[in-house]
């Protein structure tokens, strides 16, 4: 089974408007965290922002804030604000257990920022 | 500090050739993975080393191997290539599990 799912492979925003990025994961362990990172076209993944289970807050950096809904096992990206820069794919990726480091990813998402 | 680099940035081989991807991990990383992207998909986990020690294989086979030396940069060796293995090879260093930075990736053409 697919442990992380992104159904939408691409999305168009305005530039200066928000998008919402949705992922949904699948774990049994209580110990895990969501990464979401930004690859551009030159190819380097850039972490944009990470949510740990235990965390009560969502986490935000700058213009990205994630949405965590645990009962839901959902974690989607907001992105605020949008800028032509942003344009790029995105990917949604976890961590199982306590102490392990290995990230299953999402298939990812296209987004097309329009001035 | 400096980032993760990886080298080279670009290689092309031919089937049946081995290859050597050199990743230099983030200053005090101990951990470094290596995960292979092939064309519109996610990346995929292969291997991570901690400490000289491999810690954790992806679903990939014996031909694909790797090193960490005692300065935490690592290798991934790739033994007779096959055009399936064309693919962005990407490494990720960590000293903590919620922290992981990527380098630039190494862009492999298997011809």
């Amino acid at each position: 089974a697919q442990k992380i799912t992104q159904t939408q492979p691409g999305m168009f925003v305005q530039e200066k408007e928000a998008v919402t990025l949705d992922c949904t994961y699948d774990t049994s362990d209580q110990s895990y965290g969501l990464f979401w990172y930004k690859q551009p076209s030159s190819g380097e993944m850039i972490f944009l922002i990470y949510q740990g289970s235990y965390d009560e807050q969502n986490a935000t950096e700058g213009r990205y804030s994630l949405n965590f809904q645990k009962a839901r096992k959902s974690a989607n990206l907001v992105i605020s604000a949008s800028q032509l820069g942003d344009s790029a794919m995105y990917f949604c990726a976890m961590r199982e257990g306590h102490n392990d480091y290995k990230l299953s990813f999402g298939a990812g998402t296209t987004v097309t920022v329009r001035a | 500090e400096t980032g993760v680099t990886q080298s080279p940035t670009h290689l092309i081989k031919t089937r049946g050739q081995q290859v050597t991807l050199r990743c230099s991990s983030q200053s005090g990383h101990n951990t470094v993975s290596w995960y292979q992207q092939a064309l519109g998909q996610g990346p995929q986990f292969i291997f991570q080393y901690y400490r000289e020690e491999e810690n954790g294989r992806g679903n990939f086979p014996p031909r694909f191997s790797g090193l960490q030396f005692p300065n935490y940069s690592s290798e991934l060796n790739v033994n007779a290539l096959e055009l399936d293995d064309s693919a962005l090879y990407l490494c990720a260093s960590s000293l903590v599990a919620w922290e992981q930075f990527f380098g630039p990736g190494t862009r492999l053409t298997v011809l």
